[in-house]
């Protein structure tokens, strides 16, 4: 119930491609739901959240979709771009924070 | 640059020796997370701590860890008699006490 299910491992996308990563959740507790770029070395730096009361939340090329019914959420890179090359970890939240393992994003130049 | 600021960067310890792991929150953050990243693994929580306060240690080891985030000074996380399985990435995070956290840069221990 703890866990937070995250796919792909790994994406390679061309440039300009659209990358699509997904999370899943069990705990219907979870009201907060963040994701995190993480470059090589460094620390995860959060690129954008959502609550469970909105369905999608957009900002710049980055977009949450949100399936409270199917506990599902995705994060969607539009024109994706050689420097989105990272890790990128979703995570769950009702006080503290469940990880997903992370998706390791490639984007072609 | 207010942001999380973690010490050292890297720490080199031989087994059996204590690692101190230092983190010093956001301007006006009172609330500290500690979280612990294997190699190509996601962070897994270990423990939330307030000034003065341990909220939530269940993802601690029950033996040889220990953390505390004192009235004045940085939160420091403390791993007695370290050995080989305790190397990996250790993340501060810090927040205001609402949902979003804050990361560091995190320490990375290795233990010889």
């Amino acid at each position: 119930q703890q866990q937070v299910k995250q796919s792909p491992q790994s994406l390679i996308v061309q440039k300009g491609g659209i990358s699509i990563i997904n999370c899943a959740y069990e705990n219907t507790a979870f009201d907060y739901f963040p994701w995190y770029q993480q470059f090589p070395g460094k620390g995860p730096a959060l690129l954008i959240a959502i609550r469970p009361d909105v369905s999608e939340k957009k900002e710049g090329r980055f977009t949450i979709s949100f399936n409270k019914s199917a506990k599902q959420f995705s994060l969607h890179i539009m024109d994706s771009q050689p420097g989105d090359s990272a890790t990128y970890f979703c995570a769950a939240s009702w006080d503290k924070y469940i990880f997903g393992t992370g998706t390791r994003l490639k984007v072609l130049a | 640059n207010a942001g999380v600021m973690q010490n050292p960067r890297h720490l080199v310890r031989r087994r059996g020796q204590e690692a101190r792991l230092r983190c010093s929150p956001m301007k006006g953050h009172s609330h500290v997370y500690w979280y612990r990243q294997l190699p190509e693994e996601g962070l897994k929580f270990m423990v939330y701590l307030q000034k003065e306060n341990i909220i939530d240690e269940s993802g601690m080891p029950k033996e040889r860890f220990s953390a505390e985030f004192p009235k004045e000074g940085p939160s420091i996380l403390r791993i007695q008699q370290v050995v080989r399985g305790d190397s990996a990435a250790y993340f501060c995070a810090s927040s205001l006490g609402g949902y979003e956290q804050f990361f560091g840069p995190g320490t990375r221990l290795t233990v010889l």
